[in-house]
């Protein structure tokens, strides 16, 4: 069945930091990859998407490229915020008997102090 | 639009009692899915569906029932609440076109306590 394995957390940072968020999947066919964020006290929301082998998808200074060989859709941000705080879920989405149901990580939580 | 939106936000039960969560949505979606979230968890599916009328199991349906009598709702019952069931329940969904890169919206959240 497919997986996704995310890095444990926290990650602790300071501000303006680099940021890697490691993502790696096991899935049949070709699934797209997903980040979500999910604030205090929030539901998730979409952060950004690539849905083929080599898209880079980016949001808000955040980067990830879907690769098929390594299987890993890493997080990247160059420099990170106080307001990036916050839990990271890496997820997967692919034809299952014809629904396209997603398969969640287990989050990353990040924090930043400045 | 209002998106998603999840009734109640709070709740306290006692072991035993049963109750219903309702989520709502307005972007005209056919899939929706109830998950809950649990520390070092993540987010595992109850129950889903891809059409009004139609539910299906998730990875941890047991002690849930859900109903979809109407395409903006998906319900979700506690038929005997137990204190595994202490969680935060996220209610999402999807785009009609059943495609794989489509996005989830998610609401809120009801958190969910049983003593």
């Amino acid at each position: 069945g497919n997986s996704v394995t995310q890095m444990e957390g926290p990650v602790t940072l300071s501000e303006e930091a680099f940021l890697t968020i490691n993502c790696t999947y096991t899935a049949t066919g070709y699934p797209s990859l997903f980040w979500y964020v999910q604030y205090p006290g929030e539901g998730l929301q979409l952060l950004l998407k690539a849905t083929k082998a080599d898209d880079k998808g980016s949001n808000k200074g955040f980067e990830a490229t879907y690769r098929k060989e390594t299987t890993s859709f890493h997080l990247e941000k160059g420099s990170v915020q106080v307001s990036d705080s916050a839990v990271y879920f890496c997820a997967l989405s692919s034809a299952s008997g014809g629904s396209y149901i997603p398969t969640f990580g287990r989050g990353t939580s990040l924090i930043v102090h400045p | 639009n209002a998106g998603v939106t999840q009734t109640p936000k709070f709740r306290v039960l006692k072991t035993g009692q049963s109750m219903t969560l309702l989520c709502a949505q307005d972007m005209n979606h056919e899939y929706m899915y109830w998950y809950r979230q649990d520390p070092g968890m993540g987010l595992r599916l109850i129950h889903y569906s891809v059409g009004e009328g139609t539910t299906a199991k998730g990875e941890v349906p047991d002690g849930y029932n859900v109903s979809r009598l109407k395409k903006q709702n998906f319900l979700l019952g506690l038929e005997s609440a137990a204190p595994s069931q202490t969680s935060v329940y996220f209610c999402a969904s999807s785009y009609p076109k059943a495609a794989p890169e489509e996005t989830q919206y998610f609401g809120p959240g009801t958190r969910l306590l049983v003593l």
